[in-house]
């Protein structure tokens, strides 16, 4: 079946740092979708990648489509404090809707 | 435009009981979809249903089971209830899955299962 792991499970960074997230399949993904969750919030779309070694900016957020299209990631410039939640990848398996483990950002200011 | 609603907003119930979820999608949205999160953890696919039928299920019992009318509206059933079924429900709704799966949340129920 399908096996998404989300790398770090946690991360502090001080503000104004970078932070990262992983996304990695054991199978190739036809698409890729990024959402955030606020504390006490529902998950929202952040943005879909689709082809492979795509990149994608929003802001201070890059995203990244491997050129296996097996991994993904999500890059932060510079956090802020309005950063904060988890952030979960959602690879397209065709028929099932997986969301990876997720990664909880604390910001500290 | 409205987003996903869902109903009730929080709900206490016993073991064993039974509980009924209910969410409209966004406008226009035929897919709804049923998630499950646990108290600090990820989301755990339920249900999937698309044009009034399941197209798919995640790997939970039978006592989890749900419908969609032909309004697109949606209920999650849940029968014999156990503590472990303690969590946020989380209920999305997306466009025909022609292309695009992006998914629209409602703000979730939370179960409580004493």
């Amino acid at each position: 079946g399908q096996q998404v792991m989300q790398i770090p499970q946690y991360q502090h960074v001080q503000e104004g740092e970078d932070f990262t997230t992983y996304c990695n399949s054991s199978t190739t993904l036809s698409n890729i979708q990024w959402y955030k969750q606020r504390p006490g919030g529902h998950p929202v779309f952040l943005i879909q990648l689709v082809k492979s070694g795509e990149v994608k900016k929003q802001k201070r957020l890059t995203f990244q489509f491997g050129e296996a299209k097996k991994n993904s990631s999500l890059h932060i410039t510079a956090t802020q404090t309005t950063d904060v939640g988890t952030y979960f990848c959602a690879p397209d398996t065709g028929n099932q809707f997986y969301f990876g483990t997720g990664t909880s950002l604390t910001v500290i200011p | 435009e409205a987003g996903v609603t869902q109903s009730p907003t929080h709900l206490i119930k016993t073991r064993g009981q039974q509980v009924t979820l209910r969410c409209s999608p966004i406008s226009g949205h035929t897919s709804v979809y049923w998630y499950q999160q646990a108290l600090g953890l990820g989301l755990q696919f339920l249900l999937w249903y698309d044009e009034g039928e399941e197209r798919n299920r995640g790997n939970f019992p039978p006592r989890f089971s749900g419908r969609q009318f032909p309004n697109y509206s949606s209920e999650l059933n849940v029968n014999a209830l156990e503590l472990e079924d303690s969590a946020l429900y989380l209920c999305a709704s997306s466009l025909r899955p022609d292309g695009s799966y992006e998914q629209y949340f409602g703000p979730g129920t939370r179960l409580t299962v004493t």
